[in-house]
């Protein structure tokens, strides 16, 4: 069974900084990895897909990693801004499944 | 507009009583799928739905059903409210399966937060 974690559950780091959120899975039989943010009470927005055959994916101040032989995907945001708050969550694709696995979020403040 | 729309946003509703949470679709999507999201939890599909009249059950189908007589609508009801089914509840579209292909990926609606008393 696919099992994502994303560690840490909460991040605050102050306004201008380069940070990283982590993702692990535990099976590397995967079909594509998500990112997605989440505001508190609103919808899950789609950030980023990275295809199996990829390594990364960027878009604008965001680049996403993947390395799935290690079971690991990061999400790299550069020149953090207030706006940046929200919940950060990594869901994976899995041959064979018809559903994607999220992991539980990392929560991340970014301090004027 | 364009994308994914879920109605209501906001349902109260008491034990026992049957209720149906829109999902509606302006990309032609083949697939949509239902989740639910409750801390603890995280985020776990209730049912997805591969074309008009084609659906299949997720991870925690009981106590709800679906039906989808137009690709751009999937409506959930669940049929005898329980307490234990307050949560907020998520549509979600996209072209193919997640497991499926390479790039399938996964677009949300807003979500509709349901309290049942």
């Amino acid at each position: 069974k696919q099992e994502v974690t994303q560690i840490p559950a909460a991040l605050s780091v102050p306004e201008g900084e380069n940070l990283v959120l982590n993702c692990s899975f535990t099976d590397s039989a995967i079909y594509n990895l998500q990112w997605f943010r989440q505001d508190p009470g609103k919808g899950l927005t789609s950030l980023l897909l990275i295809q199996s055959s990829q390594r990364e994916q960027t878009s604008g101040r965001l680049n996403a990693s993947l390395d799935k032989s290690s079971g690991r995907s990061t999400l790299y945001i550069a020149a953090s801004q207030p706006g940046d708050s929200a919940t950060y969550l990594c869901a994976v694709g899995v041959l064979g499944n018809e559903k994607l696995t999220f992991g539980t979020g990392t929560r991340l403040t970014i301090i004027p | 507009d364009a994308g994914i729309t879920q109605s209501p946003r906001y349902k109260i509703t008491e034990t026992g009583r049957q209720v149906t949470l829109m999902c509606h679709q302006t990309w032609s999507h083949s697939y949509m799928f239902w989740y639910r999201q409750d801390l603890g939890h995280g985020l776990r599909l209730i049912y997805y739905s591969a074309a008009a009249d084609i659906t299949d059950k997720g991870e925690v189908p009981d106590g709800y059903v679906v039906s989808r007589s137009k690709t751009e609508n999937f409506p959930l009801t669940l049929e005898s409210a329980t307490r234990s089914q307050t949560s907020v509840y998520f549509c979600a579209s996209s072209e193919g399966l997640a497991g499926a292909g390479p790039y399938n990926e996964q677009f949300f609606g807003p979500g509709t937060r349901l309290t049942v008393l």
